[in-house]
């Protein structure tokens, strides 16, 4: 069974960048896709993005360039990277895996929070 | 694409059945999915493709639809169902997600 496990800094400055990984076990990273999705406290779902098992990259243009999703084969972890960051970022952030392209996301984890202040 | 569910909340009690709808503004085929969120949990998915039921979800959950209107029924809403909905669909590059419907008990 697959189980993914976001960490990282639950604090970010305002102008900073946000850095957060999805740690993958049950499964190696590079059979499957994975996607990262936000939710503001008390809102709705947010796409951020997608990586494909080729590597390739697809973003939400609302975030106007800001993210970066990457592979890390050799820690079986997915990384994120958003910056510079605003308020407006402060959200859950859940990594999810897919198991093709265009498919629902089958597997989540459980989401960490991020708040961006000073 | 947006996609839009309604109701936005709605109050139901045990045993009854339950219609969610999400409206898409462009076709999106059968590139729709619906999930199931907990308070202070991630989503799960519960139907993918308009109407595959996800392995080991209850059969009381149902999806239909096509192209741009789609429905997500639970007969027999049992306590463990009072969450919120999310329908997504996948056809775009740009993937989005409904608003979320909440389902409160009566």
């Amino acid at each position: 069974q697959v189980q993914l496990q976001e960490s990282g800094p639950g604090l970010v400055k305002p102008s900073e960048t946000l850095s957060l990984t999805c740690t993958v076990s049950g499964a190696s990273i590079s059979g499957s896709s994975w996607s990262w999705v936000r939710q503001p406290p008390g809102k709705g779902l947010e796409w951020i993005g997608y990586i494909y098992h080729t590597g390739s990259t697809n973003y939400n243009p609302s975030l106007k360039g800001r993210a970066t999703i990457s592979l890390d084969t050799s820690k079986n972890h997915i990384s994120l990277r958003l910056g510079p960051v605003t308020a407006a970022d402060t959200a859950f952030y859940f990594c999810a895996r897919l198991p093709g392209i265009a498919q629902a996301m089958n597997s989540w984890g459980q989401g960490t929070l991020v708040t961006v202040s000073s | 694409i947006q996609m839009t569910q309604s109701p936005s909340s709605l109050s139901a009690s045990v045993g009854d059945r339950v219609t969610i709808t999400c409206r898409a503004s462009e076709n999106v085929r059968d590139y729709l999915h619906w999930y199931q969120q907990k308070p202070g949990k991630a989503p799960q998915v519960l139907i993918y493709s308009v109407s595959s039921l996800q392995s080991g979800v209850p059969s009381r959950f149902s999806g239909s639809g096509s192209g741009t209107d789609f429905t997500l029924t639970i007969n027999n809403v049992q306590p463990e169902d009072f969450a919120t909905y999310h329908c997504q669909q996948t056809y775009s590059t740009l993937v989005t997600f409904g608003q979320g419907t909440r389902l409160d008990i009566k």
